[in-house]
């Protein structure tokens, strides 16, 4: 059984950091990795999704790694603002697009 | 366009009665699933439909759990016996075909009472 997990669970930086939040899964037979945002009371905004032939993505200050082989994925989030604070899920594919979460890290950026 | 919709947003219930969710998937997509999300577990699949049928509905926790997926579009999760542990956010998502990405609808807070 796929198992996900996050570390670390809660992460508070001041504006301006780069920071890191990793994701690890103990099935490295996976399809691809997404990582996802949640803001309190709403749903998922997709952020990153890497396919398995990938090694990683980017998009504006956001980068995402994934190395199947360690079963390991990063989120790199550069120079962080206010409006980032969120809880940030990775979640692993399944062939046929069942996603496993892991618990999440919740993100407080402070001005 | 519009994205994908769930009803009703916030669902008060009797422990015992039965509830309905329903979900209104993006025009055109294939697959849909239904995830539930509470504090103790986290995320959770609950099952996946392609088209009008479910392949996979291994997450559902209980019989009283059901779905059903009709014309290939709309979704009904249905809820029968309410338990305080059903209370949780059930989350619905689709996609275009079962390997794209999948876009989230904003979910429907179920309580039991």
């Amino acid at each position: 059984k796929q198992e996900v997990t996050q570390i670390p669970a809660a992460l508070s930086v001041p504006e301006g950091e780069n920071l890191v939040l990793n994701c690890s899964f103990t099935d490295s037979a996976i399809y691809n990795l997404q990582w996802f945002r949640q803001d309190p009371g709403k749903g998922l905004t997709s952020l990153l999704l890497i396919q398995s032939s990938q090694r990683e993505q980017t998009s504006g200050r956001l980068n995402a790694s994934l190395d199947k082989s360690s079963g390991r994925s990063t989120l790199y989030i550069a120079a962080s603002q206010p409006g980032d604070s969120a809880t940030y899920l990775c979640a692993v594919w399944a062939s046929y697009g069942k996603l496993t979460f892991g618990q999440g890290t919740i993100l407080t950026v402070h001005p | 366009g519009a994205g994908v919709s769930q009803s009703p947003s916030n669902k008060v219930t009797e422990k015992g009665k039965d509830v309905e969710l329903r979900c209104d998937p993006i025009s055109g997509h294939t697959a849909l699933y239904w995830y539930r999300q509470s504090l103790g577990q986290g995320l959770e699949f609950l099952i996946y439909f392609q088209g009008n049928s479910a392949p996979d509905k291994s997450g559902l926790p209980s019989d009283r759990f059901s779905a059903e997926r009709t014309g290939g579009s709309v979704s009904t999760l249905t809820i029968q016996r309410t338990q305080q542990e059903d209370s949780a956010v059930y989350l619905c998502a689709s996609s275009l075909e079962a390997e794209e990405e999948q876009y989230f609808g904003p979910g429907t807070r179920l309580t039991v009472t």
